[in-house]
């Protein structure tokens, strides 16, 4: 079963706009921390975003910032005002641990933002 | 900006040839991933190294996939016989640590077709 869900494939919004992107997760773990990536044309990852449970709700970083709701089990990310170099594919990851302590990340399918001018 | 340096950036092989791709992964960065993320945008983890030793890799990785991370060379990753499946793009990725949730940073990755 997905462990991470992003329910919107792709998505438009005109430049600007705000746009909420939309996550779940499932895990059992108590200890587990939240990623938001955009994958470039180019094929790089950049790392957007870092949420752990433990902190406040709303974390930002610039333009990014992100809606966690931790009973939920859903972490939302916010990008205000749109520019068309924010065209890309965005990620949701969850890290859990493993045992014997390894770390990696589950991603989310992604979702496929077009942003217009 | 992320510094893992992947080579090559596409690759096409034949099936049952050998495909062979490497990662430098950013400089001070001891723990190195790598990912396929296959054509509907699903990531699966393959492997991962500290320095030169396996931490954890999949079962796909122990019977097809041959990984290192050799001591001042880059890592790699090589498919020993490839297979129309294994079309992806693979992704390394570096972190400071595990056992924690580090970030991980992405190189640009290599996209494997074969033919």
């Amino acid at each position: 079963a997905q462990k991470v869900i992003q329910v919107w494939s792709t998505t438009s919004r005109q430049e600007g706009e705000k746009l909420t992107l939309d996550c779940s997760y499932k895990t059992s773990q108590v200890l587990y921390h939240l990623f938001w990536y955009k994958h470039l044309l180019s094929g790089e990852m950049v790392l957007l975003i870092r949420q752990m449970p433990s902190t406040i709700a709303i974390e930002r970083s610039g333009r990014y910032s992100v809606v966690f709701q931790k009973s939920r089990k859903s972490i939302s990310l916010v990008i205000s005002t749109l520019q068309p170099d924010d065209s890309g594919k965005y990620f949701c990851a969850l890290w859990e641990p493993n045992q014997g302590g390894s770390a990696k990340l589950i991603f989310g399918e992604g979702t496929k933002l077009t942003v217009s001018s | 900006n992320s510094k893992v340096i992947q080579t090559p950036r596409y690759l096409v092989k034949g099936q049952g040839q050998k495909a062979k791709m490497r990662c430098i992964p950013e400089k001070g960065h001891p723990v190195v991933f790598w990912y396929q993320q296959n054509k509907n945008n699903e990531f699966k983890f393959l492997i991962n190294f500290q320095n030169q030793e396996v931490l954890q890799q999949i079962d796909m990785t122990e019977k097809r996939f041959s990984a290192e991370c050799p001591s001042n060379s880059p890592c790699s990753l090589e498919i020993q016989s490839s297979e129309a499946g294994d079309s992806a793009l693979y992704l390394c990725a570096s972190s400071l640590g595990w056992g924690g949730p580090y970030e991980q940073y992405f190189g640009p990755g290599t996209r494997l077709t074969v033919l």
